[in-house]
């Protein structure tokens, strides 16, 4: 198994350009989220999935768009770059919570985007 | 709101020493779980140990036990018998189904180097 896989790992943009990365997870995990790592702040959710056809807005879902249209691929878009969206970004995937019970997250290599 | 806070943002430990990495959470949920993640200078994020909020004993996994104290919040990550593979950044997390959404919060992390 491939586990969770994002592309590209590395990609650099002019301001105003856009650009879509790709997450692809072979688990038949239910759950999907995109996350952006900037230096001292941890990971922050930016969008999230729950299942095929739907998602929903995470804590910095501005200037980003997404969509899940199967199981195993979770899409992250930026319309229009901007330098603020220099990051890492991190695709991580996981089974629906059970009862009490919370699943671990399995992540992805990361992408790392720079935005001129 | 949820909230994870992790106070230490460095942290040294001689090798084959044991190291308790603090971490503290905020939240009114009765329902949770707590995560550790390690990240190394390559970027992956690698979960380390689970721990539920109903759990009654301590999580425990191999080298990694977690010190769980619900009264005080608290859910601190002790290595016990340090090696340099070691080094890293950990990250505390949480998740529960905070407003039915199942994210997973993290805290800033905290940077461990395991010195010879």
């Amino acid at each position: 198994n491939a586990g969770v896989t994002q592309t590209p790992k590395f990609r650099v943009l002019k301001t105003g350009q856009s650009m879509t990365l790709l997450c692809a997870q072979d688990m038949n995990h239910e759950y999907m989220y995109w996350y952006r790592q900037d230096p001292g702040m941890g990971l922050r959710l930016i969008h999230y999935s729950v299942g095929e056809g739907t998602t929903a807005k995470g804590e910095v879902p501005d200037g980003y768009n997404v969509s899940r249209l199967k199981k195993q691929n979770f899409l992250l878009g930026l319309e229009s770059a901007a330098p603020s969206q220099t990051s890492v970004y991190f695709c991580a995937s996981s089974y629906r919570t059970s009862g009490r019970t919370y699943n671990e997250q399995f992540f992805g290599p990361g992408t790392r985007l720079t935005v001129l | 709101a949820q909230k994870i806070t992790q106070t230490q943002p460095g942290m040294f430990v001689q090798e084959k020493e044991a190291v308790t990495l603090d971490c503290t959470y905020d939240t009114s949920d009765q329902s949770y779980g707590l995560f550790w993640y390690k990240q190394p200078s390559s970027g992956e994020m690698i979960f380390l140990i689970y721990q539920g909020s109903y759990d009654e004993q301590n999580a425990t996994e191999g080298r990694y036990s977690l010190n769980f104290q619900k009264a005080r919040k608290s859910a601190n990550l002790v290595i016990s018998a340090s090696q340099l593979g070691d080094s890293a950044m950990y990250f505390c997390a949480m998740r529960g189904s905070f407003y039915n959404t199942d994210k997973l919060i993290f805290g800033t992390g905290t940077r461990l180097q395991v010195f010879p």
